[in-house]
């Protein structure tokens, strides 16, 4: 009864490709989060969707697109990587915007 | 531009010791304050949360923090640590005005020598 679940946990490809990262949560929560944290483990919020619209988008390359198709669900797809694109991706939830946050376990993508 | 800063990206203490953790933010209305705790190979867990009401907030695992509204600040503290305490801690910062968005502070490594 995992309460945020991200898959796959490891995902490593060439730089070109499109990925995609699936996020679930299974609290009934409104609001859901991307979230990037780089090697010096600095975490940096990329997208926020509310009730499946999207409420903040940070200064994030549009090669980076997240998708909503209902508000329990919010998945990352990713054109084009880059090396930089390297790092771990975290997806939370959160019961609405002001409040705290639960975090999937993370996905760590590597881009050779 | 909204900030938060910790202090201290690295501590090292031994068992027993306590700790102190710095926070400060910039933003300049109304907020909410929120630890987390990234233990090795894990995700990031809620330590404590500070809305509003009394400024000295108890979380889990004997951890507290204390909100200084004056001084923008929201300590973390725990009076004798332990060699599972090892994690890296992070300060969250949402604003009530303007979107909600988070912002997190750098982290501070905390290694706890046994």
């Amino acid at each position: 009864d995992t309460a945020v679940s991200q898959t796959p946990k490891y995902l490593v490809t060439q730089m070109g490709n499109d990925k995609s990262i699936k996020c679930e949560q299974n609290l009934g929560h409104d609001t859901m989060y991307w979230y990037k944290q780089d090697s010096k483990k600095f975490l940096k919020i990329m997208f926020s969707y509310n009730n499946k619209e999207l409420i903040i988008n940070e200064t994030v390359p549009n090669r980076f697109s997240p998708k909503s198709p209902d508000k329990a669900h919010l998945n990352l797809h990713i054109n084009s990587l880059e090396l930089g694109d390297s790092a771990v991706y975290f997806c939370a939830s959160s019961q609405d915007g002001p409040g705290e946050q639960y975090f999937g376990p993370g996905t760590r993508l590597t881009v050779t | 531009a909204q900030s938060v800063s910790q202090h201290n990206h690295h501590v090292i203490l031994s068992e027993a010791a306590s700790l102190e953790l710095g926070c400060n933010y910039s933003y300049g209305g109304t907020v909410n304050l929120f630890w987390y705790v990234q233990y090795p190979g894990q995700h990031l867990q809620l330590l404590l949360k500070y809305f509003s009401g009394d400024p000295l907030v108890k979380g889990i695992k004997g951890f507290e923090a204390e909100f200084i509204k004056s001084k923008f600040s929201f300590n973390l503290r725990k009076p004798s640590v332990q060699w599972s305490d090892t994690a890296e801690y992070f300060c969250a910062v949402i604003s009530l005005t303007g979107g909600f968005k988070t912002i997190f502070g750098a982290g501070t490594r905390l290694f706890v020598k046994a």
